[in-house]
């Protein structure tokens, strides 16, 4: 019940493609949703985050749309380019609680 | 750079030694959070701590493995006699503990066991 589920594990894009990365969760109980990105080396970064009230958020060419019956969220990257390739995680956790549980990461390769 | 400090950045132990990997959250930060990360795997959480407090150490295995964040001074992960299997690339975290939520990482120890 506390799992994230991510897909797909890895994900080849051309240069301006749409990158997808898809999350599910069973636990009804998170109320907020981030998004890390991680380059090799180097420890996740926190991107953009959503909580279930809004449908959808948009940061530059990130955006976050969030399927509360479904219990699905997603992040689609615009006009991707080669410095978005980066290990990407999802991520979810409940309110009053610090603990995040997160996705197993989407290695993501944007290529020219 | 205020960032959220580990050292060593990487740290080489024969099987058996044990590991002591260090964290200093951001400043104003009183929350750490220690993660584990395997090759081409997820973040697993092991233990959330507070000034001279342990909050949740429900992903800490049962044995050889300790943490403490004192008073003074930085957070400590300990590692007593290793196994292979503990090489890992270790994460700090930390933050304020409340709202914005989210952590600051920082850039982890990979340790690897010889």
């Amino acid at each position: 019940q506390q799992q994230v589920k991510q897909s797909p594990q890895s994900l080849i894009v051309q240069k301006g493609g749409i990158s997808i990365i898809n999350c599910a969760y069973e636990n009804t109980a998170f109320d907020y949703f981030p998004w890390y990105q991680q380059f090799p080396g180097k420890g996740p970064a926190l991107l953009i985050a959503i909580r279930p009230d809004v449908s959808e958020k948009k940061e530059g060419r990130f955006t976050i749309s969030f399927n509360k019956s479904a219990k699905q969220f997603s992040l689609h990257i615009m006009d991707s380019q080669p410095g978005d390739s980066a290990t990407y995680f999802c991520a979810a956790l409940f309110g009053g609680y610090q603990k995040v549980t997160f996705g197993t990461g989407t290695k993501l390769q944007v290529i020219p | 750079n205020a960032g959220v400090m580990q050292n060593p950045r990487h740290l080489v132990r024969r099987r058996g030694q044990e590991a002591r990997l260090r964290c200093s959250p951001m400043k104003g930060h009183s929350h750490v959070y220690w993660y584990r990360q395997l090759p081409e795997e997820g973040l697993k959480f092991m233990v959330y701590l507070q000034k001279e407090n342990i909050i949740d150490e429900s992903g800490m295995p049962k044995e050889r493995f300790s943490a403490e964040f004192p008073k003074e001074g930085p957070s400590i992960l300990r590692i007593q006699q290793v196994v292979r299997g503990d090489s890992a690339a270790y994460f700090c975290a930390s933050n304020t503990g409340r709202e914005p939520y989210g952590y600051t990482f920082g850039s982890g120890t990979r340790l690897t066991v010889v």
